[in-house]
């Protein structure tokens, strides 16, 4: 089984609906981290949290949101899809200490918003 | 504004040369960088990293330089392999997160 695993894999939805992306991870990380990726563009923070309590906003947060609801879990909703939400998302974890602070990233999930 | 950056979207590679991938940052109070390589459909995976108290690092047929006097990265693969085909992208962390730049992709010929 994956360490992180991203559902869904792929999702077609129309303009104006409510979607949520989940994500959820056996690794035991505190810090949990959505991005987005667009061609060209690599990867751009959303939101991250680095525990249960924690909710940050990143660099392009405008349009989303999101709920940790537990150490393992992190979801990230769109409230009312836009075409220009269409991109590649992918929910990353850390330890957040020692000398690795690199990160385990999901497989992502393609969104489409038409 | 500070970020990371690639100097070349894409690279072609004969099989069995060596790569050679760039990247410039300009947040000098990053202290830590890595290399991630992203497959078709697969998220980035960690290749190798190097802390800001280091110019070189050597892994299993990868090698990072870091040069903080012109703030400039660079990934080398040896040997290059139809396998690392891929998307490559440097990253630095600073205030607790990881920041990417937009990626090379690199195209090996056989």
């Amino acid at each position: 089984d994956a360490d992180v695993t991203q559902t869904p894999r792929n999702r077609i939805t129309k303009t104006g609906k409510r979607i949520m992306l989940e994500c959820s991870q056996t690794k035991g990380h505190d810090r949990m981290y959505w991005y987005r990726q667009d061609p060209g563009l690599g990867l751009r923070l959303i939101y991250y949290s680095f525990d249960v309590k924690d909710i940050n906003k990143g660099e392009i947060s405008d349009g989303y949101s999101v709920s940790r609801q537990a150490q393992a879990k992190f979801s990230l909703s769109l409230e009312s899809a836009i075409p220009n939400q269409t991109a590649l998302y992918f929910c990353a974890t850390s330890e957040g200490t020692g000398r690795h602070v690199g990160y385990t990233f999901g497989s992502g999930t393609r969104l489409t918003v038409v | 504004g500070e970020s990371v950056g690639l100097h070349l979207p894409t690279l072609s590679v004969q099989e069995g040369d060596n790569s050679i991938i760039n990247c410039a940052y300009s947040n000098s109070a990053s202290d830590y960088f890595i290399w991630y390589k992203q497959e078709s459909g697969k998220g980035p995976q960690f290749i190798i990293d190097i802390r800001s108290n280091m110019d070189k690092r050597q892994g299993q047929r990868v090698t990072v330089l870091l040069n903080k006097t012109v703030k400039h990265l660079s990934l080398q693969i040896a040997a290059t392999q139809p396998g690392d085909s891929a998307v490559y992208f440097c990253a630095e962390f600073n205030d607790y997160k990881l920041s990417f730049g937009a990626g090379t992709t690199v195209t090996v010929r056989a």
